[in-house]
């Protein structure tokens, strides 16, 4: 069965760091990009950060770039999200998503994994 | 950046047909990616690129995609379709993906 499984959420405080981690299992993990999208309370989807199945071409939106860090070991089948400077707007469910081969589309998604900033 | 719209609501009776937009310039030459996203789930995709159905998706989702409006298109509505739908695109001008703010969807 095709699987990812977040983890590593919590609560923190602001201008505090916290790392999530994805493991993927039942696909070949290192043929797909990955995504993370997450998901404030109440309100819509929004496109976190994007790595290449190698690494090579990594991408962030505007809102995270410089404080957020993707990144992927395909010999462990996982997926990360280093996030520093943590602000109460980035209080939301985070998700890791598979990118549809081919496509932008992302097509496997994981449970998610919520990530509190709060003093 | 690139910007998509969505409805905030769509009503309808179970049995008939909804249509939920997505509007961006241009939007025609994209990809379009829709998603389901129930209560306390994560999101499905339904259909991906404009119009192409995953395994497992029925038949009643459908979609289309042409000028400045995506739609996707959900036949014979079930109380189970009772759900948030989000359109996605991929901005190669900013390198980004973009969701419209989603569309929540009622069943009468």
């Amino acid at each position: 069965e095709v699987q990812l499984v977040e983890s590593g959420g919590g609560l923190v405080q602001p201008g505090g760091s916290l790392r999530l981690s994805c493991a993927a299992s039942g696909f070949t993990f290192s043929s797909y990009s990955m995504n993370w999208v997450r998901q404030a309370p109440g309100k819509g989807l929004e496109w976190v950060s994007y790595i290449s199945s190698s690494s090579s071409t990594i991408y962030y939106g505007d809102s995270v770039k410089g404080r957020f860090t993707i990144s992927r070991d395909n010999a462990k089948n996982s997926l990360y999200l280093q996030m520093n400077s943590l602000r109460d707007e980035d209080t939301a469910f985070y998700y890791c998503a598979r990118t549809l081969s081919g496509s932008y589309g992302l097509d496997v998604w994981g449970r998610g994994t919520t990530v509190t900033v709060s003093s | 950046s690139y910007v998509l719209s969505q409805p905030p609501s769509v009503s309808v009776a179970p049995g008939k047909t909804a249509r939920i937009t997505c509007g961006g310039n241009n939007i025609g030459r994209k990809g379009v990616h829709w998603y389901q996203q129930k209560p306390g789930q994560a999101p499905v995709l339904v259909i991906y690129y404009d119009s192409d159905r995953p395994s497992g998706i029925p038949e009643r989702f459908s979609g289309s995609n042409s000028g400045n409006t995506a739609t996707l298109t959900i036949s014979r509505v079930e109380a189970g379709d009772e759900a948030d739908y989000y359109c996605q695109v991929w901005d190669s001008s900013s390198d980004h993906v973009v969701f419209g703010g989603g569309t929540k969807l009622t069943v009468l």
